[in-house]
């Protein structure tokens, strides 16, 4: 079937500006992850779901980064009064049922630049 | 803390021939597993091979095999006759411990294939 997407590819925003990044996951797969990877870095996690709850939130850097699944399926990573330091590829996994041993299928990320 | 620290940032191998990336790793856990991901140019991040922690024997997957050293917390990647297709990011990674399922990566290593 089809992998992970995410929509946009890139988004370019000003400074000040409210975002909002789409992950579609795997069908089937209950367990959903954003993480972020600023240029010449390893992805850094930032919130896990499993089904529609928000299992593990610790990674948001801060209460302007918020992330909702609705519906157990897909996603939307919503940055309000974006900075310049948010710039970076955010990117989207999912696993099966969310066990640690479990794969995590990556979409091609959505670029973020903020201006 | 969970740390992962991969201290080759660039490497390079000739077509055809073996090279190694090298992990270190710290935990508490004692028992775990441990991955190695692929990120081409294109970004979509790929799963190579995983470990599990209990387990003394390495994983093999093809082309590429792991040493795994648990006391030392060393987890190297060992890829056989290099393909150009070879040329990525790699980054070692393993999920933070007990039911989290973060998965912490580190900084990675950027291997060029040459012909």
């Amino acid at each position: 079937g089809a992998g992970v997407s995410q929509t946009p590819s890139n988004k370019v925003t000003e400074k000040g500006k409210y975002v909002e990044l789409r992950c579609d996951p795997i069908s089937g797969h209950t367990a959903l992850y954003w993480y972020r990877q600023s240029l010449g870095q390893g992805p850094e996690f930032l919130i896990y779901f499993q089904g529609t709850g928000a299992a593990d939130d610790s990674g948001l850097p801060n209460d302007r980064f918020f992330a909702v699944r609705p519906e157990g399926s897909v996603s939307t990573l919503k940055i309000q009064r974006t900075e310049r330091g948010d710039s970076a590829v955010y990117l989207c996994a999912s696993s099966l049922g969310g066990r640690v041993e479990e794969t995590q299928y990556f979409g091609p990320g959505t670029r973020l630049l903020v201006l | 803390a969970q740390t992962v620290t991969q201290s080759q940032p660039e490497m390079s191998v000739q077509e055809a021939e073996t090279v190694t990336l090298s992990c270190t790793y710290d935990t508490s856990e004692n028992n775990y597993y441990l991955f190695w991901y692929k990120q081409p140019p294109s970004r979509q991040m790929i799963l190579v091979i995983r470990q599990e922690a209990y387990k003394q024997q390495n994983a093999t997957e093809n082309r590429f095999s792991v040493n795994f050293q648990k006391a030392a917390k060393s987890f190297s990647l060992k890829i056989s006759d290099s393909q150009l297709g070879d040329t990525a990011m790699y980054f070692c990674a393993f999920p933070s411990g007990g039911n989290n399922n973060d998965m912490r990566f580190g900084a990675g290593t950027r291997l060029t294939v040459k012909p």
